[in-house]
């Protein structure tokens, strides 16, 4: 079973401040890891993936995400964040191979103040 | 290339009715799977199809049916509509090949409310 928390419904942070958003995972087997961007009334966008190898991992728009095994964490971060960042990210988990049945958090809301 | 495509974007059906939602998968996809997304919430999986079967199934009623036809393309059915269906239905396409971590494309979705 796999499953998935976001700590934070709601996010606000200053223009130009640091973007952190919280995924904690459950998974009982090597899990891949997701960050997915949803603007309203729009689908789901791919931000970034963990599969293997590397654990820090480089998105779109200037986001990245790092993989903590040992904290069963994939935390998403961005340095400074712009106003078109303002969305609903939603962090998620498969497992391995071709036919993924992915397990979504409840999502984090984005604010971004100017 | 297009990428995954559904219809319709809005509907609006009476409780009691039946629906059919659409999906052409990207280019080159051969697997299938629908997420529910109700409102403040997370998509929730509701099926997946490969080779036109059904291949995975999450926690739905059997008033959720589907289809995958040999183009690859996929229908959701939903029989007996109640106003708790009332969501965004994401159509997501991936290929199950033997390269693992294939990435999966969501489509923009079809909203459907229920009165």
């Amino acid at each position: 079973a796999q499953s998935v928390t976001q700590l934070g419904s709601h996010v606000s942070v200053s223009e130009g401040a640091l973007v952190l958003l919280r995924c904690n995972y459950s998974s009982s087997v090597p899990p891949y890891l997701f960050w997915y961007v949803q603007y309203p009334n729009q689908g789901l966008q791919l931000l970034l993936k963990y599969t293997t190898g590397a654990t820090l991992v480089k998105g779109i728009n200037g986001f990245e995400a790092e993989f903590k095994k040992s904290e069963t964490s994939f935390h998403l971060t961005k340095p400074s964040a712009h106003m078109s960042d303002a969305a609903e990210y939603f962090c998620a988990v498969s497992s391995s191979g071709g036919y993924q049945k992915v397990t979504f958090g409840t999502g984090t809301k984005l604010q971004v103040i100017p | 290339d297009a990428g995954v495509t559904q219809s319709p974007t809005h509907l609006i059906k009476t409780r009691g009715q039946q629906v059919t939602l659409r999906c052409s998968p990207k280019s080159g996809h051969d697997t299938v799977s629908w997420y529910q997304q109700a409102l403040g919430q997370g998509p929730q999986f509701i099926f997946q199809y490969y080779e036109e079967e059904e291949r995975q199934r999450g926690n739905f009623p059997d008033r959720f049916s589907g289809h995958q036809f040999p183009n690859y393309s996929s229908e959701l059915n939903v029989n007996a509509l109640l106003l708790g269906d009332s969501a965004l239905y994401l159509c997501a396409s991936t290929f199950r090949g033997r390269s693992s971590g294939n990435t999966i494309y969501f489509g923009e979705g079809s909203w459907l409310t229920v009165v």
